[in-house]
């Protein structure tokens, strides 16, 4: 089985420039994550997927962040402008849950991580 | 608010030491707690999954228990090996269903 896959590995831009990061689940996976992690902390949910619908981006700072996952497979992740603070590495990860909405309560397969570098 | 806390935040010893890494949370109302290995230039590997009901998880070498009244769990590795070293952390799914997570334990097994 595949596991989730993200592009690119890394990824250095200077601050208020724009960047995208990819991120393809396990076939099947009904419910997609995005994270950011800051150096020497866990990973902070950004935004939730389940589907093509979100469930949960309180934490995304929708001011120069946008996430769209089109047809419930694949997922696009855009920070424009991007800022000194978001260097970090970003994170994919999916599940398999099912319902009206995701709920963490299944195990979560994550990517390898964008590790993003703003200048 | 949830929290969750790992202490000790980095951690060094001998091959072959059994070892306990720490986690701690601040309420009690979970769903689940999740232990997770993070290998540099790579993504998290979830390792045991321990629900609100159950007490401990068992997976080869590790073992994780759970006491959700004192806000606890403990991830017990046995033996350990170089092949071990890696940032350990632990996340609670919390009654938002949001997975809270600790910032890690930094663990080194010198051969």
């Amino acid at each position: 089985e595949a596991g989730v896959a993200q592009s690119p590995r890394y990824k250095i831009i200077e601050k208020r420039q724009s960047v995208a990061f990819w991120c393809n689940p396990i076939s099947g996976h009904a419910t997609l994550y995005w994270y950011q992690q800051i150096l020497g902390q866990g990973p902070k949910l950004l935004i939730q997927f389940q589907n093509n619908g979100v469930v949960d981006d309180s934490q995304l700072p929708k001011d120069r962040f946008s996430a769209e996952r089109l047809k419930g497979v694949d997922s696009t992740l855009k920070i424009q402008p991007a800022k000194l603070e978001d260097s970090a590495v970003y994170l994919c990860a999916s599940s398999s849950l099912g319902g009206e909405l995701g709920k963490a309560t299944d195990t979560q397969y994550f990517g390898p991580g964008t590790r993003l570098t703003v200048l | 608010k949830q929290e969750v806390t790992q202490i000790p935040a980095a951690l060094s010893v001998p091959e072959g030491e059994n070892l306990v890494l720490n986690c701690s949370f601040t309420d009690s109302a979970i769903y689940n707690l999740q232990w997770f290995r993070q290998d540099p230039g790579k993504g998290l590997t979830s390792l045991l999954l321990i629900q609100s009901s159950q007490r401990e998880q068992t997976s080869g070498r590790l073992n994780a228990s759970l006491d959700k009244s004192s806000g606890r769990s403990t991830l017990y590795i046995a033996a350990s090996q170089p092949g071990d070293s890696a940032t350990y952390l632990c996340a609670v799914c919390d009654s938002n269903y949001q997975l809270i997570w600790g910032a890690g334990t930094k663990l080194i097994i010198k051969p």
